[in-house]
């Protein structure tokens, strides 16, 4: 299948506390997996991505990981603050007919300060 | 350098009707790729679009429909309206294909079939 189960669905945290997205994906071939931020009312746009001869890759208070033998990675963000609050989307690529990026159901982080 | 810019923002349809949507990507990017949002189900894939060709196209019936000029901008029309249609239907652009490339989105554009 084509599949990126993204969890939890709603994450509430207080600020300064981190905060943990999990994502797992189907296709082993996937290489490439984005993450996305859309706040409220807004676009999503990309805050971080990782390839799959990367295990871990940061930038400044967040970071991704990447675990291909379990085909799973994860978002974390650390000292977070209320403007962290929005939906969170991680994606993979899923190479069936032809490749394309396949987006996990989302994850709406609030952070309480 | 201007964004990618979706037209219209909010559009109001009656059941059976059909409906155009726009999308001009990035100058120079040469991938458009559409998504459908709506509550609890996150970006779903509808195609994607490189140098005119159609690449790849997601799990939505045939009413759904799209294209690619030689400019890159892309359309996607969706006929004989059903009021599951209602969504935000996003647009994303890619320098290339986009695998393993950023995509950039569109703020979208709001449908709601009544």
């Amino acid at each position: 299948g084509e599949n990126v189960e993204q969890h939890p669905s709603t994450l509430s945290v207080q600020e300064g506390d981190s905060a943990v997205i999990k994502c797992t994906y189907s296709d082993s071939a996937s290489n490439y997996f984005p993450w996305y931020k859309q706040e409220l009312g807004k676009r999503p746009q990309l805050i971080i991505d990782i390839r799959s001869n990367v295990g871990e890759k940061k930038d400044q208070r967040i970071a991704v990981t990447l675990n291909k033998t379990a085909k799973h990675f994860s978002l974390h963000i650390t000292e977070t603050q209320p403007e962290d609050s929005a939906v969170y989307f991680c994606a993979a690529t899923i190479y069936n007919q032809g490749g394309k990026l396949i987006f996990g159901q989302g994850t709406e982080l609030s952070v309480k300060p | 350098k201007a964004g990618v810019t979706q037209t219209p923002r909010y559009l109001i349809k009656t059941r059976g009707q059909q409906v155009t949507l726009s999308c001009s990507p990035i100058s120079g990017h040469r991938s458009v790729s559409w998504y459908q949002q709506t509550p609890g189900q996150g970006l779903q894939f509808l195609f994607e679009y490189f140098s005119e060709t159609q690449r790849n196209k997601g799990n939505f019936p045939g009413r759904f429909s799209g294209r690619q000029f030689s400019n890159s901008r892309s359309e996607m029309n969706v006929s004989t309206l059903e009021l599951g249609d209602s969504a935000l239907y996003l647009c994303a652009s890619s320098l290339d294909l986009s695998l393993d490339t950023e995509a950039f989105f569109g703020q979208g554009t709001r449908l709601t079939v009544v």
